[in-house]
């Protein structure tokens, strides 16, 4: 069956560390591959796409990797600040021809301690 | 640019009722999108709409459910009857069609008792 998966155990990380964050999927073959950082009661806001031709991309302090052999996109966080706590949404567009339906990871709840 | 704006923000209403959901997409955009959140099963997409076009309802849980998009600046969803489960945080969301990234509302947490 095909199945995106994140970390359901929340990651506690210390300030100023790096946070790393996974996700996970199966049986896709995505286009792209898309973060987004969610607040309570807020709706999901974009942080970064990867296409499936790109290894990598950064902007500022994140950073998103994409293995389509492993089947498998980091997100890295550096110098991680107690304001990047939230939960962080993983998307993958399944196939190029059908990009629009987005499948969405349940989340990964960061919180980063002061 | 306000962002998408969707209303209301809570809902609180007995099984039976009839629930009706709005939506203003971003300006500009012409693809719009209608999503339900719940712990359990996260973002489920329930339907989109290209120039006001639905293009898949497929993930339109039952014929309660129906939603529309009279014009480019405006978008309803419809359930009707609605019954506990539900419940649920409803996001509306827009884009255009040479990005990916979707701009999402702040929700709309419906509660049906």
């Amino acid at each position: 069956s095909q199945k995106i998966e994140q970390n359901s155990e929340a990651l506690n990380i210390q300030e100023g560390k790096t946070a790393t964050l996974t996700c996970n999927y199966t049986n896709y073959s995505p286009a792209y591959l898309q973060w987004y950082r969610q607040d309570p009661g807020r709706g999901p806001v974009f942080l970064l796409l990867i296409r499936e031709n790109e290894k990598e991309k950064r902007k500022e302090r994140l950073k998103v990797t994409f293995d389509t052999t492993l089947k498998q996109s980091l997100f890295h966080i550096t110098a991680s600040q107690p304001a990047d706590s939230a939960t962080y949404l993983c998307a993958l567009s399944p196939s190029a021809g059908n990009n629009r339906k987005l499948i969405w990871g349940l989340g990964t709840s960061l919180a980063v301690n002061p | 640019d306000a962002g998408v704006i969707q209303s209301p923000r809570h809902e609180v209403t007995e099984m039976g009722q009839e629930v009706t959901l709005r939506c203003k997409p971003i300006s500009g955009h012409d693809y719009l999108f209608w999503y339900r959140q719940t712990m359990m099963r996260g973002l489920e997409l329930l339907i989109y709409f290209n120039n006001n076009v639905p293009i898949d309802d497929s993930g339109m849980p039952e014929d309660r459910f129906s939603a529309k998009m009279p014009n480019a600046s405006f978008s309803t969803l419809k359930i009707q009857p609605s019954e506990p489960r539900d419940s649920a945080v409803y996001f509306c969301a827009s884009t255009h069609a040479n990005t990916g990234e979707l701009f999402f509302g702040e929700g709309s947490r419906l509660t049906v008792l």
